[in-house]
């Protein structure tokens, strides 16, 4: 099992960009989400999803997009970078939305100049 | 609605003494709380969970946490300090049912060992 996996690992932008990181995971879990980390503020939930088809919003989530087309992959997309949006992302999945163990990929460092 | 505070962002220990992270929440359900740890340029990694059974949990590399309602209090210790355990720490909290389905985290603390 390569658990859950995100690439890239480093991106830089310039304002105004778009672009997709990608999530992937090879449990069968139907739990997926995104947050971003900032120092001093833990991690905020940007989007999750239930299952595939299904998505909503989390906390921090404008400036972004996601889907699920399939079980495995959850893709975010950035519309139109903003330096506001540089931050490190990580994806997490799991059996149940809250009260299983979230596992989360090794994370994505964004800047955005 | 669910929140979490962990009450210091930075604590130092020597190596082989105790370490306490604190951690409150606030919730309106019986809650989930978890621990995580995130060594550096790594994601994070499930040390113990509460879901409603034992008060007291143990986790993994000897870390536990008792889970006080009263004091609405989720600390987590170890008896003696390892050089490896030192890694930025956070409290998690989840009480369902409620709408969104998510986590929230606290903001974290860094956990330094001195040699």
């Amino acid at each position: 099992n390569a658990g859950v996996t995100q690439t890239p690992k480093f991106q830089v932008l310039k304002t105004g960009q778009s672009m997709t990181l990608q999530c992937a995971q090879d449990m069968n879990h139907e739990y997926m989400s995104w947050y971003r980390q900032d120092p001093g503020m833990g991690l905020r939930l940007i989007h999750y999803s239930v299952g595939a088809g299904i998505t909503d919003q989390g906390e921090v989530p404008n400036g972004y997009n996601v889907s699920r087309s399939t079980t495995e992959d959850f893709p975010l997309r950035l519309l139109s970078a903003a330096p506001s949006q540089t931050s490190v992302y990580f994806c997490a999945s799991s059996y149940s939305p809250v009260q299983e163990t979230q596992y989360f990929g090794p994370g994505t460092r964004l800047l955005v100049l | 609605a669910q929140s979490v505070t962990q009450l210091d962002s930075h604590v130092s220990v020597s190596e082989g003494t105790p370490v306490l992270l604190r951690c409150n929440y606030s919730s309106s359900y019986s809650p989930s709380l978890f621990w995580y740890v995130q060594h550096p340029n790594k994601g994070l990694q499930l040390l113990l969970k509460y879901t409603s059974a034992a008060t007291l949990v143990k986790g993994i590399n000897g870390f536990e946490a008792e889970f006080k309602k009263s004091e609405t209090s989720f600390h987590l210790t170890k008896p003696s300090a390892h050089m490896s355990d030192a890694a930025e720490y956070f409290c998690v909290v989840s009480d369902t049912p409620t709408g969104r389905r998510a986590l929230t985290f606290g903001s974290g603390t860094r956990l330094q060992v001195q040699p």
